[in-house]
């Protein structure tokens, strides 16, 4: 069974550039989250969509969005990039209720 | 609001020592508990986690947990640790809201193994 999928792994960003980046969830997971991962701030909760529809939110910007598709794969959109988004983007899946979460390999985010 | 702290940022251990790491929450409710490690450069592995039932959990690579509710502690044990052990080490807490599972993270134990 595949893991959990995220694209691109490696980014390179110019401040004030826009990114999106993908992940594929766990075939019939249909619950999908984002985390941050910097080494000032450890892993911070973005969101989390579970059929198509936001479920909870950290304490993020409005810079920082997302959506899942029908398929349940989710994007993550990040605007107006600064220098401080630079990070480890972490995508998640469960299955759905209280169950556990699987993360993929990240997508390593570099602003310049 | 939810917490979790890990006390010891770096632990050094000799190949072939028990290895204990420890972690404390703060959660209004039942908690659910999980053991994450993560390789440089990598994504986080699932250890072990802790929904309910028996308080002492049994995850991957022969690593243990404990859940003690009067302490508010889920420390992690090994009894031999292997130099593959080397990595860094997150406890998480989370709860469910409306379906929701949102994990908050200590901030992490490294593991260094000496030879």
């Amino acid at each position: 069974k595949a893991g959990v999928t995220q694209t691109p792994r490696y980014l390179i960003k110019t401040r004030g550039q826009q990114v999106t980046l993908s992940c594929s969830p766990i075939s019939g997971h249909r619950s999908v989250s984002w985390y941050q991962q910097t080494p000032g701030q450890g892993l911070q909760f973005l969101f989390e969509y579970f059929s198509e529809t936001q479920r909870n939110k950290g304490n993020f910007p409005g810079r920082f969005s997302g959506r899942q598709f029908s398929n349940s794969r989710s994007e993550m959109n990040v605007s107006t990039l600064e220098l401080g988004d630079s990070a480890l983007y972490l995508c998640a899946s469960r299955l759905g209720g209280n169950t556990e979460a699987f993360f993929g390999q990240g997508t390593r985010l570099t602003v310049v | 609001a939810q917490s979790v702290t890990q006390p010891d940022i770096h632990i050094t251990v000799s190949e072939g020592a028990s290895l204990e790491l420890r972690c404390n929450y703060s959660y209004g409710a039942t908690p659910y508990l999980f053991w994450y490690v993560q390789s440089p450069g990598q994504g986080l592995q699932l250890l072990l986690k802790y929904f309910s039932g028996d308080t002492l959990v049994q995850g991957i690579k022969g690593f243990e947990a404990e859940f003690k509710r009067s302490q508010s502690s889920f420390n992690l044990r090994k009894p031999s640790v292997h130099w593959s052990d080397a990595a860094e080490y997150f406890c998480a807490v989370g709860g469910s809201f409306s379906g929701a599972q949102k994990l908050v993270f200590g901030q992490g134990t490294r593991l260094t193994i000496n030879p």
